[in-house]
């Protein structure tokens, strides 16, 4: 079955830098990417999601890339702030609606 | 538009007691999806709905757990009987037969086992 791997599990940054989380995955089926926010004691929420017929897409200072030869994707924030700090979630989906989440990134922004 | 609904929110009970949660999809959900989150990990798929059907089931502890969709709308999880390691939070999620793919999140039942 399909599996996910995040790196790094904690990442931290200063207000206004970049962060960028990594994730991979095992099943070559896979075409949709979603990243999902998760703040302390709430409910998952979608921020970003890419489909395999495309390599990069952007929202504003959030933006997802996907390698299909190398299997990984990778999500970038740029201009960090406080708000952003949260964990973050990759996933995989193969088509059939099953959503295979990674370990997660708890990301802090220090101001 | 109402969100995914789930009760409890908190529950806490002894090793071996049985607990069962409840979840409503948002309206027009066909799929719907059981999750365990333990503290510090990610979502864990327990069990996929299609309507009523079961679609994948695969990671289910069926010694203890079992879930049911009847009529195809709201859905129960049950454990029975819990187990330490079964504490985490249960998240229900929804998503629509043809969508993005998308899935839509309960606030989730956080479980305490004793």
């Amino acid at each position: 079955g399909e599996n996910v791997e995040q790196h790094p599990s904690t990442l931290s940054v200063q207000e206004g830098d970049s962060a960028v989380i990594k994730c991979t995955y095992s099943d070559s089926a896979s075409n949709y990417f979603p990243w999902y926010k998760q703040e302390l004691g709430k409910r998952p929420q979608l921020i970003i999601d890419i489909r395999s017929n495309v390599g990069e897409k952007k929202d504003q200072r959030i933006a997802v890339t996907l390698n299909k030869t190398a299997k990984h994707f990778s999500l970038h924030i740029t201009e960090t702030q406080p708000e952003d700090s949260a964990v973050y979630f990759c996933a995989a989906n193969t088509g059939g609606f099953k959503t295979i989440f990674g370990a997660g990134t708890r990301l802090f922004v220090k101001a | 538009e109402a969100g995914v609904a789930q009760s409890p929110r908190y529950k806490i009970i002894e090793k071996r007691q049985s607990v069962a949660f409840w979840c409503n999809p948002i309206s027009g959900h066909a799929t719907l999806y059981w999750y365990q989150q333990i503290l510090g990990q990610g979502p864990k798929l327990l069990i996929q709905f299609q309507n009523n059907g079961v679609v994948d089931d695969s990671q289910l502890p069926k010694d203890r757990f079992s879930a049911e969709r009847l009529k195809g709308v709201d859905s129960t999880l049950k454990i029975q009987p819990a187990k330490l390691e079964d504490s985490a939070v249960y998240l229900c999620a929804s998503t629509t037969v043809a969508n993005t793919g998308e899935l839509f999140f309960g606030e989730g039942s956080r479980l305490t086992v004793l």
